[in-house]
């Protein structure tokens, strides 16, 4: 089946340090590959995509490329911020399915 | 354009209690999901559903859980006979279709359960 395998947090930084969280994926056919972010009592939101490989997802500085030879969609920042603290959840969705299978997520700390 | 609404944000039942969930989906969409978050893990996919048909139930339990989504109005998670079990936060989603190369699920703020 389905599944998507995340670094394990919490993941504490400093301010403007590099920031890189893990994922890889196990999926029958073409998956697309999302990231979302969940900030303290709130819901999820979209951070990203990508649906082929070798595709790059950006927004906010975030930026993850879809590997298909490694099975991964590793998220990366160059410069986080105190606002960037959240949970980061790595996702796929099969193509022609229906369901976004998530990873446990990830928490982000970051620090002054 | 507003985005997916989820009411109640907490609900508070007591044992053997019934919960009602309820989502109203983006403007233009017509596909609805509900996942679950319990403590300290991902989501789980529930249940995906269009107007008025059940796509695909499989992630639901199989007693005490139902979904609707009617013609008109909002989409309803049910949970008949509480137990503590079932405390965790429920998150709608809605796409405007089921295109894997073109939709993306939005989230809505999720209802936070809580069984005493």
């Amino acid at each position: 089946g389905n599944s998507v395998t995340q670094m394990e947090g919490p993941v504490t930084l400093s301010e403007e340090a590099f920031l890189t969280i893990n994922c890889t994926y196990t999926a029958t056919g073409y998956p697309s590959l999302f990231w979302y972010v969940q900030y303290p009592g709130e819901g999820l939101q979209l951070l990203l995509k990508a649906t082929k490989a070798d595709d790059k997802g950006s927004n906010k500085g975030f930026e993850a490329t879809y590997r298909k030879e490694t099975t991964s969609f590793h998220l990366e920042k160059g410069s986080v911020q105190v606002s960037d603290s959240a949970v980061y959840f790595c996702a796929l969705k099969r193509g022609g399915g229906n369901k976004l299978t998530f990873g446990t997520g990830t928490q982000l700390k970051v620090e002054l | 354009n507003a985005g997916v609404m989820q009411n109640p944000r907490h609900l508070v039942r007591r044992r053997g209690q019934e919960a009602r969930l309820r989502c109203s989906p983006m403007k233009g969409h017509s596909h609805v999901y509900w996942y679950r978050q319990l403590p300290e893990e991902g989501l789980k996919f529930m249940v995906y559903l269009q107007k008025e048909n059940i796509i695909d139930e499989s992630g639901m339990p199989k007693e005490r859980f139902s979904a609707e989504f009617p013609k008109e109005g909002p989409s309803i998670l049910r949970i008949q006979q509480v137990v503590r079990g079932d405390s965790a936060a429920y998150f709608c989603a809605s796409s405007p279709r089921n295109d894997a190369y073109t939709d993306t699920q939005y989230f809505g703020p999720g209802t936070r359960l809580t069984v005493l």
